[in-house]
């Protein structure tokens, strides 16, 4: 039930593009993408909630293809802001409950 | 306007003891969510709310975790006979419906000694 992410962790330096991965074994209602840093709560990025859509915020966007059941976060030019654990999250179009992946670890160096 | 706010910030409670953790959501928000993140791992859902009904109570670990929510605003999760394993922080958020963006609070660190 779980959405499967990956890579589990990355190390970036300031300037480089990333992407992160997120599948799932059901039909999706919408995926959700958040930013939590240490110590803190979690920060809605975006949502999707049609196949092939795309959204943008800043130089972080994110694509979701339905058919195959995944979303893609991409991160481009990173910042040292953007240092963080990022997490989707799976809502299925038969259940009323949120499944979250498991993180991944992103690290941006100067 | 305010956002998500949880009471209290930090909870340290003896094996066996009760105790009831606080949710104050969005104004408007109809969709109230409580999640439970132990140390470095990721978030587990616990039981989600439309309104003041909880039409999925599965994620709930165990018959020792409750829930309500009135008035379709404040949330209580209540766990009772804590264990040791129930430490985590407690989170919860909500959303101005279902397949919305979700809004966190800042959790209760509960600590079961």
């Amino acid at each position: 039930q779980q959405p499967v992410q990956s890579p589990q962790a990355v190390i970036l330096r300031e300037g480089e593009d990333a992407v992160i991965n997120c599948s799932s074994s059901k039909a999706l209602y919408s995926v959700h993408w958040y930013r939590q840093k240490h110590g803190e709560a979690p920060v809605f990025l975006m949502i999707l909630l049609k196949g092939g859509e795309q959204k943008g915020h800043e130089k972080i966007s994110a694509s979701f293809n339905e058919k195959k059941q995944q979303s893609s976060l991409y991160l481009t030019a990173s910042q040292l802001s953007y240092s963080g654990t990022y997490f989707c999250g799976t809502e299925d179009r038969n259940n009323n409950d949120m499944r979250f992946g498991a993180g991944t670890r992103l690290t941006v160096k100067p | 306007g305010a956002g998500v706010s949880q009471s209290p910030s930090n909870k340290v409670t003896e094996k066996g003891k009760d105790v009831e953790l606080r949710c104050d959501p969005i104004s408007g928000h109809t969709a109230l969510y409580w999640y439970r993140q132990s140390l470095g791992q990721g978030l587990e859902f616990l039981i989600y709310f439309q309104g003041n009904s909880a039409p999925d109570k599965s994620g709930l670990p165990s018959d020792r975790f409750s829930a309500e929510r009135t008035g379709g605003s404040v949330s209580t999760l209540t766990i009772q006979r804590t264990q040791q394993e129930d430490s985590a922080v407690y989170l919860c958020a909500s959303s101005a419906n279902r397949g919305m963006g979700q809004f966190f609070g800042p959790g209760t660190r509960l600590t079961v000694l």
